[in-house]
């Protein structure tokens, strides 16, 4: 059975960081793009970033460019993403989602969640 | 950056009515709009992708159409585990989603 399990959140100080991991097990990981998708508390979905299967396709949400950055370890089975100088409003329940695609783009659509990893940027 | 528009925002339905939720597109996404539930605290569900493809396993009570700009998303007859909210989401060029529509038990 496919899984994701996102882990790495937590309360954190404005200005600090903090780096999310996803884990996947069942699939074969390196045949996906990837995704990171937040949720602010009763807010909507936002996308945050999205990496191809090969890493060589990287892209970000206006919102969290230049602070934020994904990566991926394909012999890991694993999604990272870094935050760096965080603020109150990166407060949320951070997903990370898998592609249908090898390379995000037009016609992507996620297929599978985490159960989400909660931060909180808070002083 | 491609803005996506929901509406209504919410509603409120009686188990067994038609339910129709709009997707608004502030440019042209041919059919690459998906759509997702999500129930409170879970992860969201694919429900729809390309507009109108019915993801397997979703009941086919559920069903999308449109192109271009404007998409909706119909459940035929709500039952109550419909009860939920709903996302539409754009894949055209990168990512975006909507606001969201909550239905709610008359």
């Amino acid at each position: 059975e496919m899984q994701l399990v996102e882990s790495g959140g937590g309360l954190v100080q404005p200005g600090r960081s903090l780096r999310l991991s996803c884990v996947a097990s069942g699939i074969t990981f390196d045949d996906y793009a990837m995704h990171w998708v937040r949720q602010a508390p009763g807010k909507g979905l936002e996308w945050v970033s999205g990496i191809s299967w090969n890493s060589g396709s990287i892209d970000y949400a206006d919102s969290v460019k230049g602070r934020f950055t994904i990566s991926r370890d394909n012999a890991k089975n694993s999604l990272y993403l870094q935050m760096n100088s965080l603020r109150a409003e990166d407060t949320a329940l951070y997903f990370c989602a898998k592609d249908i695609m090898l390379v995000y783009g037009s016609g992507s659509y996620f297929v599978s969640w985490g159960q989400g990893t909660l931060v909180t940027v808070s002083s | 950056d491609i803005q996506m528009t929901q509406s209504p925002s919410s509603l409120s339905a009686s188990v067994g009515d038609r339910v129709t939720i709009t997707c608004r597109a502030s440019q042209s996404i041919s059919s690459f709009l998906n759509w997702y539930q999500q129930k409170s605290g879970k992860a969201p569900k694919l429900l729809i992708y390309a507009a109108s493809s019915l993801q397997g396993g979703v009941p086919s009570r559920f069903s999308g159409s449109g192109s271009g700009t404007d998409f909706t998303l119909t459940i035929s007859s709500l039952q109550p585990e419909d009860f939920a909210t709903y996302y539409c989401q754009q894949s055209y060029s990168t990512v975006t989603f909507g606001g969201g529509t909550k239905v709610e038990i008359k």
